[in-house]
């Protein structure tokens, strides 16, 4: 079993859309979750940092994190297509990511 | 957020030639720095973990002697890929944490 799994979509959906996105990860030491945003041919951009388990709020972003579960998700409000990209989690500590669920928002 | 300067962004080079690769911390001092690869429409693959100061740990699979990491300062890491093959083209990234971690925009490598 990998350390963290994520769905690697394509994700498709219409602008406005809330948009959810979602990993599971095995190993229960984690403590801190990351979401990165990627453009093609760019570096990834940290968009969310969060350590405990409930709701962290930043704009349009929501992150998620249940322990108990060993699953956090990232949701998207009133999604644009400028978010239209590759997002990843990543378990803080080994800095391994998930595969990265591609989203394509359309106006 | 904080600044990751990785540099050169584009490199072609000869095989059998060596190539390096910078990986600078802006305005935080990263404790570990870490280094990956990233094939065209796949996730980042975890090269190896540096620590300032110490020996990098690298991932199964990947030749120490072939990639070299050098972290020699809180600010810099190098990456060197030692006698490059055309299989070694790819996109290599670098990221830098003090408590968060931040990336560079990438280096894509062409051997040719």
């Amino acid at each position: 079993q990998k350390e963290v799994e994520q769905d690697p979509g394509p994700l498709s959906v219409p602008e406005g859309a809330i948009v959810s996105l979602n990993c599971t990860y095995s190993n229960s030491a984690f403590q801190y979750f990351m979401w990165y945003r990627q453009y093609s041919r760019k570096g990834p951009e940290l968009l969310m940092y969060t350590y405990s388990s409930g709701n962290k709020e930043d704009g349009r972003f929501t992150a998620q994190v249940d322990k108990s579960s060993k699953y956090i998700s990232l949701f998207i409000r009133d999604s644009q297509p400028s978010d239209s990209a590759t997002y990843l989690c990543a378990m803080a500590g080994d800095m391994r990511f998930g595969a990265g669920t591609r989203l394509t928002v359309k106006p | 957020g904080a600044v990751v300067s990785q540099h050169p962004s584009r490199v072609i080079c000869k095989s059998g030639t060596s190539v390096k690769i910078e990986c600078r911390s802006l305005d935080f001092q990263a404790t570990t720095m870490f280094w990956y690869r990233q094939f065209p429409k796949q996730s980042l693959m975890l090269m190896a973990t540096s620590n300032e100061g110490s020996k990098a740990t690298y991932e199964q699979g990947v030749e120490k002697d072939k990639f070299l990491i050098n972290h020699a300062s809180l600010t810099l890491s190098t990456l060197t890929v030692t006698s490059a093959h055309p299989e070694d083209s790819s996109f290599y990234i670098c990221s830098a944490r003090e408590v968060e971690a931040f990336f560079g925009q990438g280096t894509r490598l062409t051997v040719v």
